[in-house]
């Protein structure tokens, strides 16, 4: 299995609302991400988590908040959003986050819109 | 710390016409390269990877890298481009200058294959 799966693969919300964004990947990967990505752009980067602990957060917004139950699963909790926030977000995995090995597999992506 | 440079925003081509999409990198020590495509409303597949070895790689459906260390670049290439090749083409490159591995995009480039 070399698929990384989202859910859902669309999603409309009100400001203050609270809603989740999941991955999953069984492909035995150690490392999980979180990316942005704004129509005609390329993805930003929001959080990285590896061995299932955050080891990076690219200075992102409290009303973002990633979780990682276990290895395979990688949650991102919403809350409070703006419009702005507005985007396609983008789960990846890789088999660890050190060299060559940060060869990322991308999910399909959930499409945000905030209201 | 690294930087992507892809050229061309945007190339429009005629199907069945060679394409080059070019991509330069600032240099470092241990470089990882990688082009991305993504198809319209879907996330980002892996087409091509430089991690060591052979500097021309090439993927199953026609299309061509080269990583050429003096000129810091990694083009892509295909003698006969497809309708169906009509896509936004990322390239990234690896980066370790922070203790760990973050992928770094490029702008992105549109290619629009024409019939």
């Amino acid at each position: 299995d070399t698929e990384v799966t989202q859910t859902p693969k669309h999603l409309v919300m009100g400001m203050t609302n609270k809603k989740s964004l999941k991955c999953e990947q069984h492909m035995g990967h150690r490392a999980m991400y979180w990316y942005k990505q704004k129509a005609k752009k390329p993805p930003e980067l929001m959080f990285v988590y590896s061995y299932e602990k955050l080891s990076i957060n690219e200075s992102v917004p409290s009303r973002f908040s990633p979780e990682c139950p276990n290895s395979s699963l990688l949650n991102l909790h919403l809350h409070a959003l703006q419009p702005e926030d507005s985007a396609l977000y983008l789960c990846a995995s890789s088999q660890d986050d050190r060299g060559k090995y940060n060869e990322q597999f991308f999910g399909p992506g959930t499409r945000l819109t905030v209201l | 710390a690294q930087s992507v440079t892809q050229l061309d925003s945007q190339v429009p081509v005629f199907e069945e016409a060679p394409v080059e999409l070019r991509c330069n990198y600032s240099s470092s020590v241990s470089v990882y390269l990688f082009w991305y495509v993504q198809y319209p409303n879907q996330g980002l597949q892996l087409l091509l990877k430089y991690l060591s070895g052979s500097t021309l790689v090439k993927s199953i459906n026609g299309f061509e890298a080269e990583f050429n260390k003096s000129q810091t670049s990694f083009h892509l290439r295909k003698p006969s481009v497809h309708i169906s090749d009509t896509a936004e083409y990322f390239c990234a490159v690896s980066d370790d200058s922070g203790g760990y591995n973050k992928l770094i995009f490029g702008a992105g480039t549109r290619l629009a294959v024409h019939p």
